[in-house]
């Protein structure tokens, strides 16, 4: 079973900031909370990823909570490009290779 | 910089007949990956191999096959298709534990 548990899908308008929550209460001290999003079905792309400090590059955001439970993708303007379901996954720790994906969100950007 | 390729992109086959998918990686990534995607659900995990040498089985293993051929490459062997096989396959790589995979573009399976 996913580690993980996000909204099926949001809306957003184009150029607003996009907020995509994801809950990990299991997670552990050495996991590390990862972001995806996979546009129609090309292969999963990776945005971001952060143990416990706050995180940015140039595609997104990544805020996780003090208690590690809770995390938010953001990305800053949202395009039509960004319509896509975006995937936020926990993995860490030694010897713990796997994804475990669960099913997204879908972000639709709307013009 | 080509990252993870896959070959074919497309692919029909027949109940029972086999096949080999093709993963090949640039990046010199020790770990590589074998997952299937089914229509609206997540990606399962069906081999991985943490380093040449090695191969692992993942959570949906069952009618498959893999060889780590080498660091660069991993292939994914069918030896008799199933219908329940129709999915489109995707490989991965990574190089450090907690460093990102990258994924291929996918290999879009369909057994009649």
């Amino acid at each position: 079973d996913a580690k993980t548990t996000q909204p099926p899908s949001m809306d957003c308008a184009e150029g607003r900031a996009a907020n995509l929550p994801c809950n990990h209460s299991t997670i552990s001290g050495n996991e590390y909370v990862y972001w995806y999003r996979q546009i129609h079905s090309q292969g999963p792309q990776y945005i971001i990823h952060g143990l416990k400090n706050n995180e940015t590059n140039e595609m997104a955001s990544l805020i996780i909570t003090e208690d590690r439970k809770s995390s938010t993708l953001i990305l800053p303007h949202a395009t039509l490009r960004d319509t896509a379901v975006y995937y936020c996954i926990v993995r860490g720790g030694s010897g713990t290779y796997k994804y475990i994906f669960g099913t997204g969100t879908r972000l639709k950007v709307l013009a | 910089n080509a990252g993870v390729t896959q070959t074919p992109k497309f692919q029909v086959l027949k109940t029972g007949q086999s096949m080999t998918l093709q993963c090949a990686q640039d990046m010199n990534h020790n770990s590589m990956y074998w997952y299937r995607q089914d229509p609206g659900m997540g990606l399962r995990l069906i081999y991985y191999s943490a380093s040449e040498g090695t191969t692992d089985k993942g959570e949906v293993p069952n009618g498959y096959n893999v060889s780590r051929l080498n660091k660069r490459e991993f292939s994914l062997r069918l030896e008799s298709a199933a219908p329940s096989q129709t999915s489109v396959y995707f490989c991965a790589s990574e190089g450090y534990s907690n460093q990102p995979q990258h994924f291929g573009d996918g290999t879009r399976l369909s057994i009649l």
